[in-house]
């Protein structure tokens, strides 16, 4: 199957400063990827989608400012936190489904990063 | 906001012994499709089942889809360890995005 991979997959940062996390498709070009956050034991929440060429479109509640997305190629989309504070501590997991084999939908995940603003 | 709403949120079986995950939603759907998450890690696609489908089976797996009810189940069969995870389903309304149910923990004892 296709194969998404993020990295970093752990990261440790303090107060005040920017982290970038990337996100590749490996075997599949994806026009769409999107990010996702996670705190323990909840599910995922969407943030924003991510589209090749064009802007992200950010869900509500979520700062665009603080979290810059950049879809600059057909592989590659990263999520930049910027100004990082304590509370942006989270599991943040990017996905993309390949639209191009005729029919598949299912999305792939990359492994997920961990960051921790101290 | 998340559509779906899955039961229970934890689940603990004996090796073995078959397990059952529920998800509702809330508004029609183009297919409904299930994952795994292992802890501190991304997701992996389980199974996908189209709104025009009732039932499907993959190995060990089982889906249901009731579309007059708006839920889903996914049955695992003779569990293992190496099942304990936490599954969630998502649908698919407008084919881009995901919206995914809150998950149920399922621990296999061995």
């Amino acid at each position: 199957g296709a194969v998404v991979s993020q990295h970093p997959s752990r990261v440790i940062c303090k107060s005040g400063t920017s982290v970038k996390i990337e996100c590749r498709s490996l075997d599949f070009q994806a026009t769409t990827m999107f990010w996702y956050r996670q705190f323990p034991k909840q599910s995922l929440m969407l943030m924003a989608t991510s589209n090749e060429g064009s802007k992200a479109t950010y869900e509500q509640g979520v700062e665009k400012d603080k979290f810059l997305i950049n879809h600059a190629s057909l592989t590659l989309s990263t999520l930049t936190v910027t100004s990082a504070h304590p509370e942006d501590s989270s599991f943040y997991i990017c996905s993309a489904r390949d639209f191009g084999t005729g029919g598949s939908t299912e999305a792939f995940f990359g492994q997920g990063t961990r960051l921790t603003v101290v | 906001s998340q559509q779906g709403e899955e039961d229970p949120q934890a689940l603990s079986i004996q090796e073995g012994e078959n397990a059952t995950m529920n998800c509702s939603y809330k508004t029609s759907i183009n297919n409904l499709q299930w994952y795994r998450q292992n802890s501190g890690r991304g997701l992996v696609h389980l199974i996908l089942i189209r709104s025009n489908e009732r039932e499907k089976h993959s190995g060990r797996l089982r889906v249901t889809l009731d579309t007059s009810k708006k839920s889903s189940s996914l049955l695992i069969t003779a569990s293992r360890a190496a099942d304990t995870a936490s599954y969630f389903c998502a649908t698919d309304t407008s084919g881009s995005r995901l919206t995914f149910g809150e998950g149920t923990q399922l621990t296999v004892n061995p």
